[in-house]
């Protein structure tokens, strides 16, 4: 069964780059047709996604955060990883990892619990 | 604001029937893009609940369903029961800026 696996530090200090990496189990981050992405979740607001990258090693991200964000893979490692730079409290948020899968069209259907990413002046 | 529209909250006492709708535009609901639903269960990562439009993954009741006509979309459940209290997010992709869109959800509580 497909398990995703968000880690890294809860605590980014205001300005610097937050670090974050997903782990997949119980599948291949080498799948034909899917697409790996990260969403995050502010503090009793909702969903917003960041960024996914495809199998091709196209990446596309929210436009509104471009300019921040830069996700990479490992497929050795079978993970993925999400750096968002010069962070601001508006970065606080609950950061989930999440497949999409394909079937003519895609959809996410394997989330990681989150990681609780705060940032602090 | 999302670009996807939904109501901030719904409310149905037990065994009653509720729909949340997801309002988009021409760039992605009316777009030919499909729709997909999560359930979020307070302190939980969002769980699929519908895809495609009107497609209910392994294990999802079907008192839960689904519809898109033109640039809206709607999810129905019938006969409420008090596990069904939970925020509810529509999901699509808008063709105009190359991304995924998700409504800004919809709390849905049962009486």
């Amino acid at each position: 069964q497909l398990q995703l696996q968000e880690s890294g530090p809860g605590l980014v200090k205001s300005s610097e780059t937050l670090s974050l990496t997903c782990t997949v189990s119980g599948g291949s981050l080498s799948s034909s047709s899917d697409c790996w992405g990260w969403i995050r979740q502010p503090p009793g607001k909702g969903l917003e996604w960041i960024g996914s990258f495809y199998h091709s090693g196209s990446t596309y991200y929210n436009p509104s955060l471009k300019s921040q964000v830069t996700i990479s893979v490992d497929t050795s490692r079978n993970q993925f990883s999400l750096e968002l730079s010069s962070v601001t409290a508006a970065d606080t948020a609950v950061y989930y990892c999440a497949r999409h899968e394909y079937i003519g069209y895609y959809y996410m259907d394997v989330w990681g619990k989150g990681t609780t990413v705060t940032v602090s002046s | 604001q999302s670009v996807l529209t939904q109501p901030p909250s719904v409310s149905g006492a037990p065994g009653q029937r509720v729909t949340i709708s997801c309002t988009g535009s021409s760039s992605n609901i009316g777009g030919g893009y499909d729709v997909h639903w999560y359930q979020q269960l307070p302190g939980t990562a969002p769980k699929l609940l519908m895809y495609g439009n009107n497609n209910r993954p392994s294990g999802v009741p079907d008192r839960f369903s689904g519809s898109k006509s033109d640039t809206s979309a709607s999810l129905a459940i019938t006969g409420l029961r008090a596990e069904d209290e939970a925020d509810y997010y529509c999901q699509s992709y808008d063709g105009r800026s190359a991304s995924w869109l998700f409504g800004g959800g919809t709390k849905l509580t049962v009486l």
